[in-house]
Parts: C-alpha cells; structure tokens; sequence
C-alpha cells in the first residue's frame, strides 16, 4: 500500500529552465508535507515543506504547491542549476504519530547544461 | 547547533555475522530518533523509531532490532545477516512535536 507515490522515476531538465516534481497521496489524513534532496552515498538533506492549512510555500528558488482536493504536491525549482542534480524525495506526515514520515520512492533530477 | 552522526559509513560483512550500527545525536536533547532502509533504487522504508530512552518500535517484521541505550545514541543490530539486510541505512532525527526529520550521513551495508 504505497501512501505516497511519485510516479516519475526521472526527469532531465536543462540548466535555467523549470524542473517540476510531483508527488501524490492517498490517505486525506496527512497534514504535512515535505521534500527532501539527496545525492548518492549521502543522506537526505531537507528542502522545504508545507502544512496542509497553505496551498504554497516559497523558499528562495524552492516553491512547493499543495492542492488537497487532487491529494497532489508539487516541488518548483526556478532557475534549475547543476547542483539540484540528485533524487528528490516527497514525505507526508500526520496520521502515525511520533512525527512519522512517509515517503515516495524519489525521482531523479538530472539538470543539463 | 545539532548533529548527527552514523559509524561506520561502509560495511561488508558475511552472511549470518552480527551487525551492530551506531547513531548518535548532538546537540539537543530526548530526541525522536528513527532508522530508515534504502534498497537499491527505492524509497525510504522506516525500520524503528523511539521516543525516549528504551522506548522501540518497530515498523516491520525483520531480522533486525534496535535499542536506545542512551537519549542521544540510537542502535542497529542483527544476530545473523542475510543476503536481503544489504542496503543503505539512515539514521534520523527529529525535536518532540516537530515533523521534520533531519538526517545522518548512511551506512553502507553489503551481505555477501
């Protein structure tokens, strides 16, 4: 039973362009969202997040959209440079306890120059 | 500020040895502190997490235990290994009522 799903394994985008990443869920009992960033042999690092009270969070070029009625988010990273290159992670939160997260399986963002 | 730290960082170890990995936290103190699993080319799978000194649970049936000797010092055990214990394994933590999980840097696990 995959709560969290990214459906795109990966995705090339070319450096200054958009990258969009999507993430969906399934249990409307999740109050909290996250994404996180990893490179390979390290652990992930965390980006931004957002609660389930705001459909938009913006941390410099990070925006990360939430549309609760299609259970789906989403991560904006404007410009895309060369070191967003990793595998992106989407986590959900609220209906476990003990902050539990969830995760979807990553996408890899490949950013070429 | 906190840190977190994760020994060793590359294991190999044979199948049906012990395993014993360690996670400690600086910083701040009685923690939420979690471990995770990355297969080759997966997600993250939660294996245990505690709330406080003593305090286990465990997320699915394995051949894996953990044990939180200390506030800030969180443990990774197995009798016997095998084959499918091979993976990435992360620590994390979090402050009490707070969702974001901050992670440590890995161990790199392989069976053979």
């Amino acid at each position: 039973d995959q709560q969290v799903k990214q459906n795109s394994p990966s995705l090339s985008v070319q450096e200054g362009r958009i990258s969009i990443l999507n993430c969906d869920y399934t249990n409307s009992m999740f109050d909290y969202f996250l994404w996180y960033k990893k490179y390979p042999a390290e652990g992930p690092t965390f980006l931004i997040s957002i609660s389930s009270i705001k459909d938009k969070n913006e941390d410099g070029r990070f925006t990360v959209f939430l549309n609760k009625s299609a259970k789906h988010l989403s991560l904006h990273i404007v410009p895309s440079q060369p070191g967003d290159s990793a595998v992106y992670f989407c986590a959900a939160s609220g209906v476990q306890g003990a902050q539990k997260l969830v995760f979807g399986q990553g996408t890899r963002l490949t950013i070429n120059p | 500020s906190q840190t977190i730290h994760q020994w060793p960082a590359t294991l190999v170890q044979p199948v049906g040895s012990p395993l014993s990995l360690e996670c400690t936290v600086e910083g701040t103190s009685n923690p939420n502190l979690y471990w995770y699993r990355q297969a080759a080319g997966r997600g993250l799978q939660l294996l245990f997490y505690s709330v406080g000194i003593g305090q286990i649970s465990s997320e699915v049936p394995q051949n894996l235990s953990a044990s939180r000797p200390q506030d800030r010092q969180f443990i990774l055990s197995s009798k016997k290994l095998l084959l499918s214990d091979s993976g990435f394994y992360l620590c994390a933590w979090t402050f009490q009522g707070i969702e974001t999980q901050y992670f440590g840097p890995g161990t790199r696990l392989l069976v053979l």
